[in-house]
């Protein structure tokens, strides 16, 4: 089953704007972690941030937390084309070897 | 971070034909190994977890006779799709786990399955 729900869908834009991209979940969750996809390809991790954590930033990532939501966004400034991707949130719910599940993604296109 | 390999990395085969797939953990013993498989456009949909020495937990939905999965070893698991047919064509992802604080899980890069 799927634990989050990516918003939106597909999202696409110009070079140099920034993305958001947003996720909501459904359970408590121990942390929120961010990928990206290429396609056809592996996974690319990208962030994790804790359950008692709001905010983390990665170069020109910033990712925020809110539980009391449920929700975690995703911000890339300043896009790139090779930022086109597909970007899943995966949650895992509690600690100990327990699976990340997948949100349904966004995919990203960015236009030169 | 720590590296997962899978083989193959594609593999097409006949229907009616079964096929392994293998995931390592390099550099690290795994003691959970988890089996994902993504259809085209689509999200990873977990199908299994393995802990080593025991049998796999399968998802609601994944048949344990069709998907078989071995974890022998804290660095060998692997996956046998049994008498595959067309709707078996996917993307077949593992993850390896650690024991540890934070149990973070590691990817592999994927096998891609078509079943002619």
């Amino acid at each position: 089953s799927q634990q989050g729900e990516e918003d939106p869908q597909a999202l696409s834009i110009q070079e140099g704007e920034n993305a958001t991209m947003n996720c909501s979940y459904k359970t408590s969750i121990n942390n929120l972690q961010w990928y990206r996809q290429n396609s056809g390809r592996g996974l690319v991790h990208l962030i994790l941030i804790r359950s008692n954590e709001r905010e983390k930033h990665s170069g020109r990532l910033r990712v925020t937390l809110d539980t009391s939501k449920k929700s975690s966004s995703l911000l890339i400034t300043a896009s790139r084309a090779a930022d086109t991707a597909s970007y899943f949130c995966a949650t895992k719910v509690m600690e100990g070897n327990t699976p990340l599940v997948f949100g349904k993604g966004t995919r990203l296109s960015v236009i030169a | 971070g720590a590296v997962v390999s899978q083989h193959p990395s594609w593999v097409i085969c006949k229907s009616g034909t079964s096929v392994k797939i293998e995931c390592r953990s390099l550099d690290f013993q795994a003691t959970t190994m988890f089996w994902y498989r993504q259809f085209p456009k689509q999200s990873l949909m977990l199908m299994a977890t393995s802990n080593e020495g025991s049998k796999a937990t399968y998802e609601q939905g994944v048949e344990k006779d069709k998907f078989l999965i071995n974890h022998a070893s804290l660095t060998l698991s692997t996956l046998t799709v049994t008498s595959a047919h067309p709707e078996d064509s996917s993307f077949y992802i593992c993850s390896a786990s650690s024991a540890g604080e934070y149990n973070e899980q590691f990817f592999g890069p994927g096998t891609r399955l078509t079943v002619l």
